[in-house]
């Protein structure tokens, strides 16, 4: 069955702070995605990988960085944590290939900066 | 760049009813999902459409794209306390990579 698990469900950090968020999933994908959710605004992409090392800009990359070390591993990296970031964190993950190619979640890391 | 409207924004409706939500791209869809979201958890894949004209069922859901392939419904049937959630239509931006880009998410709450 397909995984994709995430370090923390809840996080609280103080502005300023480096926040780390982890994601990783057992299906030997090659992407990688990080979105955040806002009410009202649905899901938007923030970063994403297609191959390890390897990273592109999403729509919204602004504050965060993130790394690809090892296939499985995909991390989004809070430089210094502002409360304009506080949302709801969800990282995906789907197969590289020619076909449309569905993308799995995990359960979400809900980040609170105050 | 690409939108997704999706409408209503929130959906409240007795439980064994029938109910649809739609979602619409100001551009050619190439492939359209469809999620459902737990409240605070991740999402769960429900189908994905590709051709003009193509419908898929699952259980009491059913998901069409149109024939000019820039809405999509997905309509459920005799509705149930488990439907509830958050409903959420994504797009393939065809840039390659699978990126996708989603319509706000339609809120659904079934009545008993």
């Amino acid at each position: 069955d397909v995984k994709v698990t995430q370090s923390s469900r809840y996080l609280v950090k103080r502005t300023g702070e480096k926040v780390f968020l982890e994601c990783v999933q057992d299906m030997d994908h090659e992407n990688m995605f990080w979105y955040r959710q806002d009410p009202g605004l649905g899901l938007r992409l923030i970063y994403f990988s297609y191959d390890v090392k390897m990273k592109e800009k999403g729509d919204i990359p602004e504050g965060y960085s993130v790394s690809r070390e090892k296939k499985e591993r995909f991390s989004l990296i809070l430089e210094s944590a502002s409360t304009n970031q506080t949302s709801m964190y969800l990282c995906a993950s789907s197969l590289l290939s020619f076909l449309r190619e569905t993308q799995y979640f995990g359960p979400g890391t809900r980040l609170l900066v105050l | 760049s690409q939108e997704l409207e999706q409408s209503p924004q929130s959906l409240i409706v007795q439980e064994g009813k029938n109910l649809t939500i739609n979602c619409t791209s100001s551009k050619t869809l190439y492939g359209l999902y469809w999620y459902k979201q737990k409240y605070g958890e991740g999402l769960i894949f429900l189908m994905m459409l590709q051709k003009g004209g193509e419908e898929k069922s699952h259980e009491k859901i059913t998901a069409k794209l149109d024939e000019k392939k820039q809405q999509s419904s997905l309509h459920i049937t005799a509705s149930q306390p488990s439907h509830a959630g958050i409903y959420l239509c994504g797009a393939d931006r065809g840039q390659g990579a699978q990126k996708l880009v989603f319509g706000q998410g339609t809120r659904l709450t079934i009545n008993p």
